[in-house]
């Protein structure tokens, strides 16, 4: 069974700082992972995805890797701002059909960006 | 519309009684999923709808948990009589395939009483 662990489960930094969220999964053989940020009271958005041949996405200050062999990706914000103050969770999927399809979800690190 | 849309937003109901919850997906979108997020636990898969293959339905918890989707659009998540712990938020994505990102609504928040 997969299971998707991100540690710490808080964190908190001043602003202007870069910064990595780490994600490990215990089962390899994943089809991608996405990343998403979670706001109080709201429902996930999506915010890089990387299929399995890939090694990392970038978006603005975003970069996400992928590491398939050792089971983990990261998650890079640079220049931490306090909007970016969020829960951000990362999935894998395991499969491209059936019951492969759904997403393994961690249970997020909440970042709180200080002025 | 623009995005996943769900309502209620919040429901609450004495428990024993049936709740009904509705997602309407991302036009188009042939992906639809049910998640819940209790408070302090991650994301708990529910169920999952491909197109017009049979669902996957491994992830209710109990019997009193179905959930249908017609036309291959709007779902409906349906709880029978309500437990205080199912109290939770209730949440739909969709996508446009299994290699596509899932898009999230902003969720029901049910509160058995």
């Amino acid at each position: 069974k997969q299971e998707v662990t991100q540690i710490p489960a808080a964190l908190s930094v001043p602003e202007g700082e870069n910064l990595v969220l780490n994600c490990s999964f215990t089962d390899s053989a994943i089809y991608n992972l996405q990343w998403f940020r979670q706001d109080p009271g709201k429902g996930l958005t999506s915010l890089l995805l990387i299929q399995s041949s890939q090694r990392e996405q970038t978006s603005g200050r975003l970069n996400a890797s992928l590491d398939k062999s050792s089971g983990r990706s990261t998650l890079y914000i640079a220049a931490s701002q306090p909007g970016d103050s969020a829960t951000y969770l990362c999935a894998v999927r395991e499969g491209y059909t059936g019951a492969n399809s759904k997403l393994t979800f961690g249970k997020g690190i909440t970042l709180s960006v200080r002025p | 519309g623009a995005g996943v849309s769900q309502s209620p937003s919040n429901k609450v109901t004495e428990k024993g009684k049936d709740v009904e919850l509705r997602c309407d997906p991302i036009s188009g979108h042939t992906a639809l999923y049910w998640y819940r997020q209790s408070l302090g636990q991650g994301l708990e898969f529910l169920i999952y709808f491909q197109g017009n293959s049979a669902p996957d339905k491994s992830g209710l918890p109990s019997d009193r948990f179905s959930a249908e989707r017609t036309g291959g659009s709007v779902s409906t998540l349906t709880i029978q009589r309500t437990q205080q712990e199912d109290s939770a938020v209730y949440l739909c994505a969709s996508s446009r395939g299994p290699g596509s990102p899932l898009h999230f609504g902003n969720g029901t928040r049910l509160t058995v009483t």
